[in-house]
């Protein structure tokens, strides 16, 4: 099976950065997602890892370490509309197990 | 447009009355999901399926039901619904390529009173 920790909560300021850290165990492995959900919206596509590193991708960046089955979410210069929730994913075969989500909130 | 659309997106609904939410994808997707998603629990996988005619249980499939005839159209079936299956629920698509992302539905939210 799959258990998969993040954070329930994070507050920062506008234009600061914030880390969302994600850790797993799971009977297989083959990548991690992140997805950021928009409250009563649908999950939308952030960043996705196979390999262990950094991928950066504008203000986000993701890494992944798959040796000590953790991953961390990047968001730099924080904006208002990154008020959200984002959803560490772990994919097995075809099957996506997801976190219970971390609510960030920016402050002005 | 590249999409996976729901319907309804709003039901409310008394317990036993059989209810149907549809979801059709147009990307040509193999694989399909329902997911229900409650607050502090995450989104949890109800069905899937991988192709046409192949359909099988996730982690919470109590009371649901699922059929794929066609490979764009994944309905979800509550038999009988009770309360406990009050909650936001999301259809997802994706192609069989291990990383390619899942897309998602924009959800339906059911209240069964």
């Amino acid at each position: 099976g799959q258990n998969i920790d993040q954070p329930t909560e994070m507050t920062a300021t506008e234009g600061a950065i914030v880390q969302i850290n994600c850790t797993y165990q799971t009977s297989g492995f083959n990548g991690l997602f992140w997805y950021q959900q928009h409250a009563g919206e649908a999950p939308t596509f952030l960043s996705y890892n196979v390999l262990d590193g950094l991928e950066e991708k504008g203000r986000f960046s993701s890494f992944l370490s798959r040796s000590k089955g953790y991953s961390y979410l990047l968001l730099k210069e924080l904006q208002m509309k990154d008020s959200a929730s984002y959803l560490c994913a772990v994919k097995g075969d075809y099957k996506l197990s997801f976190g219970a989500g971390t609510t960030v909130t920016v402050r002005a | 447009e590249a999409q996976v659309t729901q319907n309804p997106r709003y039901l409310i609904t008394v317990t036993g009355k059989k209810l149907t939410v549809t979801c059709s994808q147009n990307m040509n997707h193999e694989y399909m999901s329902w997911y229900r998603q409650d607050p502090g629990l995450g989104l949890r996988q109800i069905y899937y399926s991988m192709n046409v005619e192949v359909t099988d249980k996730g982690d919470v499939p109590e009371g649901y039901k699922v059929s794929r005839k066609e490979k764009r159209n994944f309905p979800l079936i509550l038999e009988s619904p009770s309360p406990n299956q009050t909650s936001l629920y999301f259809c997802a698509s994706q192609r069989l390529a291990v990383g390619d992302t899942q897309y998602f539905g924009p959800g339906t939210r059911l209240t069964v009173l």
